[in-house]
């Protein structure tokens, strides 16, 4: 089944430890998210890539990166993970298919605890 | 900037309808959505409607837009306790060409 993989489901690290989140997708979508989650509220879009073109939200902060080497993979990079950060992470594709070019696609998520 | 409202919170007896109800600002939304998330998972798309559409069934779903009231609701028929979840409604904004999501709606389906 074509779907949305985001490796690892948890991943535990220590204040100011850079950690990379990843995300794969066998959709062949051209768009790819990262959003953040907290508690109880709606995803937060940090950034998207629409080809190899990187859209920052503007709100996103510093500490976060991203990397898209190919279709099929995307990085989100926290350079210097805070309390703050801690939080699921939601990757999400879109592309050509049923829904129309904008109907995103989440990964299961990779849940960030910050010791 | 855009924004989608719902209501936090629904109580629902297991074989009974569940009606949720959303409403957005956005006059150039194209699809609007409904997603599911389960405690610790990710977002499930359940079911979309294009803009130029009232109603849409999809098995135990039905979606009723009212683009007039910008009005958005999903009614599940015979609610079942793997229902259980937050909803979140979701448009496409056109002007800011990305997802705005409402706060989710926790449904809770009780015996």
């Amino acid at each position: 089944d074509a779907m949305v993989i985001q490796n690892p489901r948890y991943q535990v690290t220590q204040f100011g430890k850079p950690v990379t989140l990843s995300c794969s997708q066998t959709l062949n979508h051209n768009v790819m998210y990262w959003y953040q989650q907290k508690s109880s509220q709606a995803p937060k879009l940090l950034f998207h890539y629409y080809d190899k073109d990187f859209n920052n939200e503007a709100d996103t902060p510093d500490n976060f990166q991203s990397r898209r080497p190919n279709t099929s993979f995307c990085f989100l990079d926290i350079r210097s993970p805070g309390l703050g950060d801690a939080a699921m992470y939601l990757c999400a594709t879109s592309g050509l298919g049923a829904g129309g070019p904008e109907t995103q696609y989440f990964g299961p998520g990779t849940r960030l605890l910050v010791l | 900037g855009e924004d989608v409202e719902q209501s936090l919170f629904l109580s629902v007896r297991e074989g009974d309808s569940s009606v949720i109800n959303c409403t957005y600002t956005d006059s150039s939304s194209t699809y609007l959505y409904w997603y599911k998330q389960e405690p610790g998972a990710g977002l499930q798309l359940l079911t979309y409607i294009f803009s130029n559409m009232d109603m849409k069934q999809d098995q135990r779903l039905t979606v009723l837009l009212n683009k007039k009231d910008k009005h958005l609701s999903l009614r599940i028929a015979d609610t079942q306790t793997g229902d259980s979840a937050i909803y979140f409604c979701a448009d496409f904004s056109g002007g800011y060409n990305k997802l705005i999501f409402g706060a989710g709606t926790r449904l809770a389906v009780h015996p």
